[in-house]
């Protein structure tokens, strides 16, 4: 069974910081992996898709890593915004289960304070 | 991107009654969607997937007669909710899939708003 864990849990950063989020994986057997924002009591927002056999993906100010041995994602948000507080989940997208469904880890909550 | 919308976004009931959450997928046509549910600070929990025009296939240890799915239209899924207990309060999130993705690696699924649901 595929289990996805973020850490940390939870962290606070002034306005202007990096920030790096972490998503570890158990079965290096995907298809791809997604990092989505989730804003309090709202849906998801895709943020960016690594395919299997990429190593990054990047848009503006994010940019994701994978490392599909190793099992692991990294999200680097660059130059941190208030507007950026939300929780980030990551999911991986696994083979052979019908529907390749997706596996979600309990996300990072981040809060940039201003 | 695609837009999934959901009614409605939060509802309040009583336990014992029954509650109807829709799924739309206002652009675009979804023979598939699915049906999540958060609890606070957990992941989402895949409960089911809804096909258009048959029956839902249900997670591991979600009762089917609990958690009705009907999936009637090519634009429409519901869950309904019966019985509901306080154990049932979540966040229960749609998400619909953009037809002619299922293949290797490239499936797109849109989200929903979510529905909060409260049972007193």
């Amino acid at each position: 069974k595929q289990e996805v864990t973020q850490i940390p849990a939870a962290l606070s950063v002034p306005e202007g910081e990096n920030l790096v989020l972490n998503c570890s994986f158990t079965d290096s057997a995907i298809y791809n992996l997604q990092w989505f924002r989730q804003d309090p009591g709202k849906g998801l927002t895709s943020l960016l898709l690594i395919q299997s056999s990429q190593r990054e993906q990047t848009s503006g100010r994010l940019n994701a890593s994978l490392d599909k041995s190793s099992g692991r994602s990294t999200l680097y948000i660059a130059a941190s915004q208030p507007g950026d507080s939300a929780t980030y989940l990551c999911a991986v997208r696994r083979p052979g289960e019908g529907n390749n469904r997706l596996a979600f880890g309990k996300g990072n909550q981040v809060v940039v304070i201003p | 991107g695609a837009v999934v919308s959901q009614h409605p976004s939060w509802v309040i009931c009583k336990s014992g009654t029954s509650v109807k959450i829709e799924c739309r997928s206002l652009d675009f046509q979804a023979t598939t969607m699915f049906w999540y549910r958060q609890f606070p600070k957990q992941s989402l929990m895949l409960m089911a997937t809804s096909n258009e025009g048959s029956k839902a296939t249900y997670e591991q240890g979600v009762e089917k007669d609990k958690f009705l799915i009907n999936h009637a239209s090519l634009t429409l899924s519901t869950l309904t909710v019966t019985s509901a207990h306080p154990e049932d309060s979540s966040f229960y999130i749609c998400s619909a899939r953009v037809p002619g993705t299922s293949g290797l690696g490239v499936e797109t699924q849109y989200f929903g708003p979510g529905t909060r649901l409260l049972v007193l």
